[in-house]
């Protein structure tokens, strides 16, 4: 079974700007969640996405959005780049209950 | 909400020697799973191992095992025999068994092996 991916892989923006990044989960999983990882604050919580509905939400300015698609593929958006918006961005899947399985980030720069 | 806290930022230990890493947790719930991920320099987090609120058996996989203390919400992970291939971010989590899939994660204990 194909992991979980993400993409772009890298992506440098300026502030101001707005960015995409896309998920694309384990097969057979709906569930979706996102994190931002920046050093010395762990993994801060975005969103979770299942059956492409929104069903729980971290503590973040409403310039991060999201959304999942009936193949439960996700986005997230972040409208409005600021520089501490720099970060990896981390997507996981799961089946409803089960471990998460993450992807291997985007890493996010603001200039 | 529940926090998750690792109170080591850093940690190291000798090559086939043993190292504790600590987690502590808050949650009012009884009902939960706790996890250890593994996040190595390439940076895919992998699951390290698993713990459910409900067992009083500590998990362990091969090298890897916790003691889970739910009385005093502690959840430490017990690396027997390390390897150079388990310097890595380690990050203990929480997920509650009743409010859906949001995991809570603490803030890593980043570990060295000296060979």
């Amino acid at each position: 079974k194909a992991g979980v991916t993400q993409t772009p892989r890298y992506l440098i923006k300026t502030r101001g700007q707005q960015v995409t990044l896309s998920c694309s989960p384990i097969s057979g999983h709906r569930s979706v969640s996102w994190y931002q990882q920046t050093p010395g604050q762990g993994l801060q919580f975005l969103f979770e996405y299942f059956s492409e509905t929104q069903r729980n939400k971290g503590n973040f300015p409403g310039r991060f959005s999201g959304r999942q698609f009936s193949n439960s593929r996700s986005e997230m958006n972040v409208s409005t780049l600021e520089l501490g918006d720099s970060a990896l961005y981390l997507c996981a899947s799961s089946l409803l209950g089960g471990e998460q399985f993450f992807g291997p980030g985007t890493r996010l720069t603001v200039l | 909400a529940q926090t998750v806290t690792q109170s080591q930022p850093e940690m190291s230990v000798q090559e086939a020697e043993t190292v504790t890493l600590s987690c502590t947790y808050d949650t009012s719930e009884s009902d939960y799973y706790l996890f250890w991920y593994k996040q190595p320099p390439s940076r895919q987090m992998i699951l390290v191992i698993r713990q459910e609120a409900y067992k009083q058996q500590n998990a362990t996989e091969n090298r890897f095992s916790v003691n889970f203390q739910k009385a005093a919400k502690s959840f430490s992970l017990k690396i027997s025999d390390s390897q150079l291939g388990d310097a890595a971010m380690y990050f203990c989590a929480y997920r509650s068994a009743n409010t859906g899939n949001q995991f809570y994660f603490g803030t890593g204990t980043s570990l060295t092996v000296i060979p």
